[in-house]
């Protein structure tokens, strides 16, 4: 069964909103979980690494104030794409890792109108 | 820092027959894991096969093996008896100290009847 689980899969957003991706591990407790980003015919590029309890890490290049992550426990990390724009849509994909092993969310293919 | 590079695009093979997708890497770090990603069109990420940095026989997975050469720095997929289900974008990946992921540009396989 999933060990991972991410909601929603699809979104369509109105330029200007917010919106709220949630990712959950269902197995096991994370204390951290990594958040990608995959555009079109692209690879996963590392965002954020999000730590139960305490700041995310942002990757180089990316905004905090607009990708906010909060990892309030151990089973639930969030990304929420603030103000988003056409530009910010893509596909969004969690992970969380248990020994060698990384475990993928179903990914949320956001689209901004 | 981490650098994986894949250096096909794409590939086309013929049913039943075996495939070779090629992956190089870089790292600093002397313990590292590799990983290979399978990604249909629906998104999600599906594991095949790992290796260790420290493991000294080459993993296999079923029809999936991992011809690895540690000098070389390369972690070549090798798909043997190739089906129709394959035909999918496969992601070579790294993890130093099996912290955050490190992909390449993806590989876009085409299995031809």
């Amino acid at each position: 069964g999933a060990v991972v689980s991410q909601h929603p899969s699809r979104v369509i957003c109105k330029s200007g909103t917010s919106v709220k991706i949630e990712c959950r591990s269902l197995d096991f407790q994370a204390t951290t979980m990594f958040w990608y980003r995959q555009f079109p015919k692209q690879s996963l590029m590392l965002m954020a690494t999000s730590n139960e309890g305490s700041k995310a890490t942002y990757e180089q290049g990316v905004e905090k104030d607009k990708f906010l992550i909060n990892h309030a426990s151990l089973t639930l990390s969030t990304l929420t794409v603030t103000s988003a724009h056409p530009e910010d849509s893509s596909f969004y994909i969690c992970s969380v890792q248990r020994n060698t092993e990384a475990f993928f969310g179903q990914g949320t293919r956001l689209t901004v109108v | 820092a981490q650098k994986i590079t894949q250096t096909q695009p794409g590939m086309f093979v013929q049913e039943k027959e075996a495939v070779t997708l090629d992956c190089t890497y870089d790292t600093s770090d002397p313990s590292y894991g590799l990983f290979w990603y399978k990604q249909p069109s629906s998104g999600e990420m599906i594991f095949l096969i790992y290796q260790g940095s420290y493991d000294q026989q080459n993993a296999t997975e079923g029809r999936y093996s991992l011809n690895f050469q540690k000098a070389r720095k390369s972690a070549n997929l090798v798909i043997s008896a190739s089906q129709l289900g394959d035909s999918a974008m496969y992601f070579c990946a790294m993890s130093a100290n099996f912290n955050k992921f490190y992909f390449g540009s993806g590989t876009k396989l085409n299995v031809k009847p």
